[in-house]
């Protein structure tokens, strides 16, 4: 079974500053895990995936995010927030074996940015 | 080229009711997935299709249903409408195993 926790359902930052959205997973496999924005009335957008490849990733809009085995974490982070980036944020946990690859998610963080 | 599609965009339906949901895949792609958005229980996974068939269902009543065509679109059914149904429904859809699910822009179902 998998499950993610995302840590502070709501974060603010100023305009310029850095990012950071937390995620820790919980798998007993291997796991892809991908983070996934979500603007108002809209879908899901997939910012980037972690497919056992390299640990630390790098997606669109700047955003890249870390993935550390021994602490079970995948934190997304952006050196320099810009007032676009106002959205929520969800983490995904699915697992690597075929036939059970629905996506767990974690309950999302609202990010806020400040002028 | 064309992302996942939709339909309706909202509906809204009165307890007892049917509701029916459609899904468009990206060109290629042949996995389907249902999600639910409700208020206060974040984002749950309702059904998987792929190939035309039903791979795994998620905690829901059977109540909820769908099915996925030969041209890989799919339509979920919410039949017996209850308050609680009342929610932000996503398909996501995906070309193959080790690759990610893009998402529509879902479909917001009122039960009033």
């Amino acid at each position: 079974a998998q499950s993610v926790t995302q840590l502070g359902s709501h974060v603010s930052v100023s305009e310029g500053a850095l990012v950071l959205l937390r995620c820790n997973y919980s798998s007993s496999v291997p796991p892809y895990l991908f983070w996934y924005v979500q603007y108002p009335n809209q879908g899901l957008q997939l910012l980037l995936k972690y497919t056992s490849a390299a640990t630390l990733v790098k997606g669109i809009n700047g955003f890249e995010a870390e993935f550390k085995k021994s602490e079970t974490s995948f934190h997304l982070t952006k050196p320099s927030a810009h007032m676009s980036d106002a959205a929520e944020y969800f983490c995904a946990v699915s697992p690597l074996n075929f036939g059970n690859e629905k996506l767990t998610f974690g309950t999302g963080t609202r990010l806020t940015i400040i002028p | 080229e064309a992302g996942v599609t939709q339909s309706p965009t909202h509906l809204i339906k009165t307890r007892g009711q049917q509701a029916t949901l459609r899904c468009s895949p990206i060109s290629g792609h042949t996995s389907v997935y249902w999600y639910q958005q409700a208020l206060g229980l974040g984002l749950q996974f309702l059904l998987w299709y792929d190939e035309g068939e039903e791979r795994n269902r998620g905690n829901f009543p059977p109540r909820f249903s769908g099915r996925q065509f030969p041209n890989y679109s799919s339509e979920l059914n919410v039949n017996a409408l209850e308050l609680e149904d009342s929610a932000l429904y996503l398909c996501a859809t995906r070309e193959g195993s080790n690759q990610p699910q893009h998402f529509g822009d879902g479909t917001r179902l009122s039960i009033l």
